[in-house]
């Protein structure tokens, strides 16, 4: 009954490649995130979607794109993988309202080759 | 831009102590700040979430405190144990996401 999950838990791949990452939850949440912690172990805001809006940091690249077949789910796909993406992705979620608290997957840990 | 320091980076401590860890934010315009944990290889586990409106939040031997207008918010952890040692980390919300501190790295000695 996990509220927040993710797969895979680890990731490694070549330099290049292209891969997946998926996120799930079934809290009922409108909104979903995709965080970025590096190895300094800093955490920081890559894409806020909800059914309506798809919010950037301007500081990812475009490699990165989330996807949402519906409402319970945000993947995360990046394209020719560098080894600077090499990090834990963190997927989360929350109600609408912006006081509402965010719910944390247990991380992806992706290393790139 | 939000910014968000947490004081110290790192501290270790004897069994037993009282101690109080650090956040301060630069933009006071938050919905509510959240303390978490995270022991190494491990996720996020939410420790206190403290709502714009009030001033501070108790779960057990943990305190937080907020001060919205001066951008600082306090962990207290009464009577440490080894088993708190962990990374802190605690995240204002702006509203479009939480900005994170970089964390304080705690190490309860027995």
């Amino acid at each position: 009954d996990t509220a927040v999950s993710q797969t895979p838990k680890y990731l490694v791949t070549q330099m290049g490649n292209d891969k997946s990452i998926k996120c799930e939850q079934n809290l009922g949440h409108d909104t979903m995130y995709w965080y970025k912690q590096d190895s300094k172990k800093f955490l920081k805001i890559m894409f806020s979607y909800n059914n309506k809006e798809l919010i950037i940091n301007e500081t990812v690249p475009n490699r990165f794109s989330p996807k949402s077949p519906d409402k319970a789910h945000l993947n995360l796909h990046i394209n020719s993988l560098e080894l600077g993406d090499s990090a834990v992705y963190f997927c989360a979620s929350r109600l609408a309202g912006n006081q509402e608290t965010q719910y944390f997957g247990p991380g992806t840990r992706l290393l790139v080759l | 831009k939000q910014e968000v320091t947490q004081i110290p980076a790192a501290l270790s401590v004897p069994e037993g102590e009282n101690l109080v860890l650090n956040c301060s934010f630069t933009d006071s315009a938050i919905y509510n700040l959240q303390w978490f944990r995270q022991d190494p290889g491990k996720g996020l586990t939410s420790l206190l979430l403290i709502q714009s409106s009030q001033r501070e939040q108790t779960s057990g031997r943990l305190n937080a405190s907020l001060d919205k207008s001066s951008g600082r918010s306090t962990l207290y952890i009464a009577a440490s144990q080894p088993g708190d040692s962990a990374t802190y980390l605690c995240a204002a919300n702006s509203g479009y996401a939480l900005n994170f501190g970089k964390g304080t790295s705690l190490l309860v000695t027995p």
